[in-house]
This record gives C-alpha cells, sequence and structure tokens, in this order.
C-alpha cells in the first residue's frame, strides 16, 4: 500500500468557518509534510512533522494550524481563512531519512469565499 | 537556500518530435525527483534519480543526473498527445526530514 489519503477532495468555506483537513498513510512512515500549491505555481512547503513532532514550519499564518496525533494520521485545522488562501493542499508522507522518495496523497481544493 | 531552476517554463510541441527539459539547482546533494501533474490532480511521481550519472526510463521519457553539473534533464522522445502536463524537478535542500523545494515546473503541451 503506497498511498496516501486526504479527505475531503474539495471544500468550500467562509471566512469565519473552522474546518479541517485530513490525511491518513499506512506505509509505516515517520515524516508527513503539508504543501500548499497555488494554480500555475510549484508546491510550497508549509509544515514538515517528523516522529509525531513539528520540525519545520515555514512562517504559515497561525490561521492555519497543523496537528499530527499518530504516526498515520495528520490533520491541518484552518480557522479565519483568507481568499488567497484558496488553494490545493496537498499531503505526503516519506521515511525521516535523508532524501528519501516522498508519496503524495491526491489532494484537498480548497476555495474561500 | 536551495534553488531549483527549469527551463523552459512553457513547451508547445507537436507530436512525434523530441525535446528537453533542463533542471538546475544550487546544491551538492545526490538525489533528485522529477514529478508529473494533470490539471487540477496531485502530483504523480516519475523518477528518482540516485546518484550521478543515473539514467531511468518509462515509455517515451528518460530522466538523467548529472550532480557534478548540478543538472538533471528530461528528454521526451516521439511525443504523444496524452504527454501532455506540467513536469516539477525538486530536490531535498539539507538532511533529514525537511521537505521538497520545487521548480517553477515546465508546462507542456503537445499538439497533433
Amino acid at each position: 500500500d503506497t498511498e496516501v489519503t486526504q479527505t475531503p477532495k474539495h471544500l468550500v468555506m467562509g471566512m469565519t468557518n473552522k474546518k479541517s483537513l485530513k490525511c491518513e498513510q499506512h506505509m509505516g512512515h515517520r515524516a508527513m509534510y503539508w504543501y500548499k500549491q497555488k494554480a500555475k505555481k510549484p508546491p510550497e512547503l508549509m509544515f514538515v512533522y517528523s516522529y509525531e513532532k513539528l520540525s519545520i514550519n515555514e512562517s504559515v499564518p497561525s490561521r492555519f494550524s497543523p496537528e499530527c496525533p499518530n504516526s498515520s494520521l495528520l490533520n491541518l485545522h484552518l480557522h479565519a481563512l483568507q481568499p488567497e488562501d484558496s488553494a490545493l493542499y496537498l499531503c505526503a508522507s516519506s521515511q525521516p531519512r535523508r532524501e528519501t522518495e516522498a508519496f503524495f496523497g491526491q489532494g484537498t481544493r480548497l476555495t474561500v469565499v | 537556500e536551495l534553488k531549483v531552476e527549469q527551463n523552459p517554463l512553457f513547451l508547445s510541441m507537436q507530436e512525434g518530435k523530441n525535446y528537453t527539459i533542463y533542471c538546475n539547482y544550487s546544491t551538492t546533494s545526490d538525489r533528485l525527483y522529477w514529478y508529473r501533474q494533470d490539471p487540477g490532480k496531485s502530483l504523480e511521481s516519475l523518477f528518482v534519480l540516485l546518484s550521478n550519472g543515473a539514467v531511468k526510463q518509462e515509455g517515451r521519457l528518460m530522466a538523467s543526473l548529472d550532480t557534478k553539473a548540478r543538472l538533471s534533464t528530461l528528454h521526451i522522445t516521439a511525443a504523444v498527445h496524452d504527454l501532455s502536463a506540467t513536469y516539477f524537478c525538486a530536490k531535498y535542500s539539507g538532511g533529514g526530514a525537511d521537505g521538497l523545494t520545487f521548480g517553477k515546473g515546465t508546462h507542456l503541451i503537445i499538439q497533433p
């Protein structure tokens, strides 16, 4: 099983809403990642969790709050987002060793209205 | 800071032609990754190039890595319409789980 599963696939939320994105993998990977991808741009790293601990936060605004409850699950909690936060949010996982291959989920297409 | 630069950023070509996408990077680390992305979809892993001189082929795509020149190429042979997509190269900037840095992507359109 080399699958990373993201839910929901699509999400429309208002600027005052609170919502969460979910990512799950059962490959035994101990590093998990959130990337944000705007239209016609490359993915940009947001957060890295290594052994369930936050190891990298790429200066992401606090309206994005990551959580890694266990080694298989990664959440991204969203609150008071802006329309410019509309993007494709990609989750990935890998072994937490140097330069190991990352496997990407199918993404959540987020629209903030 | 790691820089990953791709060129061209946009490529329109005819079916049956050959072309090469270039990926330059600024670190001395070994591995390099190529991904394909269709519109509205996620990233599909194409190639993992592990070390200097690595060459991998899958169908009409062939990727190579020259770590001394800090250059990877993705060569398309006898292009077909189904290869139309955006192609990204990517690298890790350091040790451990530090996330990938992507090139800007090459938007490839193959016309009949």
